[in-house]
């Protein structure tokens, strides 16, 4: 079956760097990979998709990357901010376009 | 304003008493879908509905049924709740195939 791991350790960063999380997958093939970040307590908010036939897609500070053959993507976050510290989740969608796999997610803390 | 809404929001009860999470959204979306998030394991989608009276299973759907009789709402049932079935569940809707999905705030459900 499919798996999808993010580093389960949190990553702590200073304010002001480039924050990278990263998702690998393995005993799959998605359509598309999609990132969202969790703040405690409430749901996931999307944050950027990226097709499998696009190596990289950017939104204002916000970079992804997706590499099909390494089955990796990787999530930056360009000059962080403490309002930056979330969990950010990666979650895999499949060719029938309906089922979605997520990574347990990755903890950011961005000291000031 | 746009948004997924559930109720209710918290929920203590006991094993084999029948309950219903509500999950309704106001954005005129084909796709739903229901997941439950647990400690390490991450999200997990329990079933989906691709439009009224359309439904199928995600990765979890044993204990649970749903129902699409309206567009807009997209209840999940639990026939006969039990311990393992406590969690913090979240539905969620979407447009179209490969677009934006939008949380709703979570339901954390307790079952003793």
């Amino acid at each position: 079956s499919q798996k999808i791991e993010q580093n389960s350790e949190a990553l702590n960063i200073q304010e002001g760097k480039t924050a990278t999380l990263t998702c690998n997958y393995t005993n799959y093939s998605p359509a598309y990979l999609q990132w969202y970040r969790q703040d405690p307590g409430r749901g996931p908010v999307f944050l950027l998709l990226i097709r499998e036939n696009e190596k990289e897609k950017r939104k204002e500070r916000l970079k992804v990357t997706f590499d099909t053959t390494l089955k990796q993507s990787l999530f930056h976050i360009t000059a962080s901010q403490p309002a930056d510290s979330a969990t950010y989740l990666c979650a895999l969608v499949g060719y029938n376009f309906n089922k979605f796999y997520f990574g347990s997610g990755t903890k950011l803390n961005v000291k000031p | 304003e746009a948004q997924v809404t559930q109720n209710p929001r918290y929920l203590i009860t006991v094993t084999g008493k029948k309950l219903t999470v509500t999950c309704s959204q106001n954005m005129n979306h084909e796709y739903m879908s229901w997941y439950r998030q647990d400690p390490g394991l991450g999200l997990r989608q329990i079933y989906y509905s691709m439009n009224v009276e359309v439904t199928d299973k995600g990765d979890v759907p044993e204990g649970y049924k749903v129902s699409r009789k309206e567009k807009r709402n997209f209840p999940l049932i639990l026939e006969s709740p039990s311990p393992n079935q406590t969690s913090l569940y979240f539905c969620a809707s979407r447009r179209g195939l490969i677009e934006t999905q939008y949380f709703g705030p979570g339901t954390r459900l307790l079952v003793l």
